[in-house]
């Protein structure tokens, strides 16, 4: 199984300020054939169920904010929100879909 | 809109079994692959286990801590997909999600949830 790892656990960032949350897969989520990397990244708040951001690493689904963008490639990814609003306090999942799925463990944003 | 339904959690037994359901809505419930996935409480997210459409051959893949006691199936006459869980364990406590995935692995839709507590 692919062992994704989410870092840090939680952090604390002041309203209109930079977060980055950083996700490792223990093996390559590139896929040769099409040079596509198979990692999406969710968004969950209190009492409601997770939310699809990203996907293909990069590429922002309809209607969430040009605030959230997604990086990197092979292993090492990373979820950058610009300009922090206080609606963004949650819970941040990565998620391969190389091989079946998985989770990261999660990083909890909140506001400093 | 799309709408993902979930019923039939509860509290079980450990050894006991339970199924549940999800009534689909709001898109070509046929054509769409699903999975299941599952939330501890205060935990993380783990996913369960997944079906292809039937156009696609209607597989499932399973997680390895549910594969041979759970099962995922679907009925398209009615918009619904199930999951069979037999011989639980307490450490399948969790809430239960039903998905919609899109291209694969991308989850674009999840249900609310419902509660699935194995306990003696």
């Amino acid at each position: 199984d692919i062992v994704m790892t989410q870092s840090p656990d939680s952090l604390a960032v002041s309203l209109g300020e930079r977060a980055t949350i950083n996700c490792k897969s223990s093996q390559s989520v590139l896929y040769s054939s099409n040079n596509r990397n198979y990692l999406a990244w969710y968004q969950q708040k209190p009492g409601q169920p997770p939310k699809l951001l990203i996907y293909w690493a990069s590429t922002r689904e309809s209607g969430v904010p040009d605030r959230f963008s997604g990086s990197g490639s092979g292993t090492d990814f990373t979820l950058t929100i610009t300009s922090l609003q206080a609606e963004d306090v949650a819970v941040y999942y990565c998620q391969q879909y190389y091989s079946a799925l998985t989770f990261g463990g999660g990083t909890k944003v909140e506001i400093k | 809109e799309v709408q993902l339904v979930e019923s039939g959690g509860g509290l079980v037994k450990p050894g006991g079994c339970l199924r549940l359901s999800c009534e689909a809505s709001g898109f070509t419930f046929t054509n769409a692959w699903m999975s299941w996935v599952r939330q501890t409480p205060g935990k993380g997210l783990e996913w369960v286990g997944r079906i292809k459409s039937n156009a696609d051959d209607g597989t499932t893949d399973y997680a390895a801590v549910v594969k041979g006691r759970f099962t995922i199936s679907r009925d398209d006459s009615k918009n619904t997909l199930y999951l069979q869980m037999n011989s639980l364990k307490t450490e399948d406590t969790a809430v239960y999600y039903c998905t919609s995935l899109m291209v694969r692995g991308i989850i674009n839709y999840w249900g609310q949830g419902t509660l699935v507590t194995v306990s003696s």
